[in-house]
């Protein structure tokens, strides 16, 4: 089993709507997490980090955690064609690593 | 620039050579990842460094991959007698500290090509 598994996609929405993206990860003592947005040919840029159970909400970006089911997601609402791009799920492992989903790749439909 | 800087951006070189890839990682972090990702994947965890001193190198694949960074700033990653399977983007991250919550901040990568 992979440390990280995200839906690999690809996801298509259309402009305005609200985009899901689900990851689940298999170590239980993983307390830090994280969402990179990469656009091609481009390096992950950080998004939104998530350290307790609930909701955090930044602009239209909303991350979810759930530690008892291991699982976090990230809505994007109000999708824009900029969005495009391929979202990296990242699960801190120990005090410095991070391990890494494939990947979902989001397409927003103008 | 204030972001990680890695050079240089591509590199091609053929099967059997050496090559040098440096990162500049953002002023004042003191912790600095190489990761390597290959097409279609995420980035997969390579080496760390606190400081001066390799604290992890588990991710490095084999014996041909070597890295340091021997004033606690720019890293370098080496790569001896390269091979077709050593094509990937190579990425370096930083970050202010270590801890579970640290937030790393990745530079634009190196693309590198094995012919």
């Amino acid at each position: 089993q992979k440390e990280v598994e995200q839906n690999s996609g690809p996801l298509s929405v259309p402009e305005g709507a609200i985009a899901s993206l689900n990851c689940t990860y298999s170590d239980r003592v993983s307390q830090s997490f994280f969402w990179y947005r990469q656009y091609s040919g481009k390096s992950p840029e950080l998004i939104m980090s998530i350290y307790s159970n609930g909701d955090k909400e930044d602009g239209r970006f909303t991350a979810q955690l759930n530690k008892a089911s291991q699982y976090v997601s990230l809505l994007i609402r109000d999708s824009q064609p900029s969005d495009s791009a391929t979202y990296l799920c990242a699960v801190n492992v120990g005090d410095y690593k991070l391990s890494f989903g494939a990947g979902t790749t989001v397409t927003v439909r103008a | 620039g204030a972001g990680v800087s890695q050079t240089p951006s591509n590199k091609v070189t053929e099967k059997g050579k050496y090559v040098e890839l440096r990162c500049d990682p953002i002023s004042g972090h003191t912790a600095l990842y190489w990761y390597r990702q290959s097409l279609g994947q995420g980035p997969e965890f390579l080496i760390y460094f606190q400081g001066t001193g390799a604290a992890d190198d588990s991710g490095l694949p084999n014996d041909r991959f070597f890295a340091v960074r021997p004033e606690g700033s720019v890293s370098t990653l080496k790569i001896q007698r390269t091979e077709r399977g050593d094509s990937a983007v190579y990425l370096c991250a930083s970050s202010l500290g270590s801890g579970p919550n640290t937030e790393a901040f990745f530079g634009q990568g190196t693309r590198l090509t094995v012919v």
